[in-house]
């Protein structure tokens, strides 16, 4: 079992829906959790992290943790055809960071 | 401020060669991490590293090195190239450690290395 999981998708979402993006993890000694989005021919840029159980909330993007459950999630609102994408899913344990392999995302006009 | 660049941006190489790449953090930042970006395998830890040292390492071949300069300036090595090493390695630097709090690390466009 992979310490990180997340589907590759590609997911197609229609302009202004709500889209939702998750990993589920294995190992309980992740501290923090990360999103990244990475756009075609560019490196990944860090979209909001959070460390504890619960909501965290930036713009349009809202990140959720659930510990007990060992799954995360990524909620973006109002999408736009800018946000058409990868996103990765990232937590740190012992020094090293470990990324999910990248959900693509096609939000359509 | 400038971003964290890298050198070269593309890279085509044969079978049994070897390759640097180079990574040129924010100013400042002292940290740098590199990465491996394949499709089947996502972005892997290859290593991280801090004033001069390398402070951890992913679980890569020998044939995968790197060092870091006194002006924080990095480079990766790849010996002895397989078709495999074919990927988009990407460095990225922040301040201090790239553990705990993650808002500083940023990430360079990558070389894209294709191994014929």
């Amino acid at each position: 079992q992979k310490e990180v999981e997340q589907d590759p998708g590609p997911l197609s979402v229609p302009e202004g829906a709500i889209v939702s993006l998750n990993c589920t993890y294995s190992n309980s000694a992740f501290q923090y959790f990360m999103w990244y989005r990475q756009y075609s021919r560019k490196g990944p840029e860090l979209l909001m992290y959070t460390y504890s159980s619960g909501n965290k909330e930036d713009g349009r993007f809202t990140a959720q943790v659930d510990k007990s459950s060992k799954y995360i999630s990524l909620f973006i609102r109002d999408s736009q055809p800018s946000d058409s994408a990868t996103y990765l899913c990232a937590m740190n344990r012992d020094d090293k960071i470990i990324f999910g392999k990248g959900t693509r995302l096609h939000i359509l006009p | 401020k400038a971003g964290v660049t890298q050198t070269p941006r593309y890279l085509i190489k044969t079978r049994g060669q070897q390759v640097t790449l180079s990574c040129s953090p924010i100013s400042g930042h002292r940290s740098v991490s590199w990465y491996q970006q394949t499709p089947g395998q996502g972005l892997q830890f290859l290593f991280e590293y801090f004033s001069e040292t390398q402070r951890n390492k992913g679980n890569f071949p020998g044939r995968f090195s790197g060092r870091q300069f006194s002006n924080s300036r990095s480079e990766m090595n790849v010996s002895t190239l397989e078709l495999g090493d074919s990927a988009l390695y990407l460095c990225a630097s922040s301040l201090q450690r790239h553990t705990g709090p993650p808002d500083e690390q940023y990430f360079g466009p990558g070389t894209r290395l294709t191994v014929t």
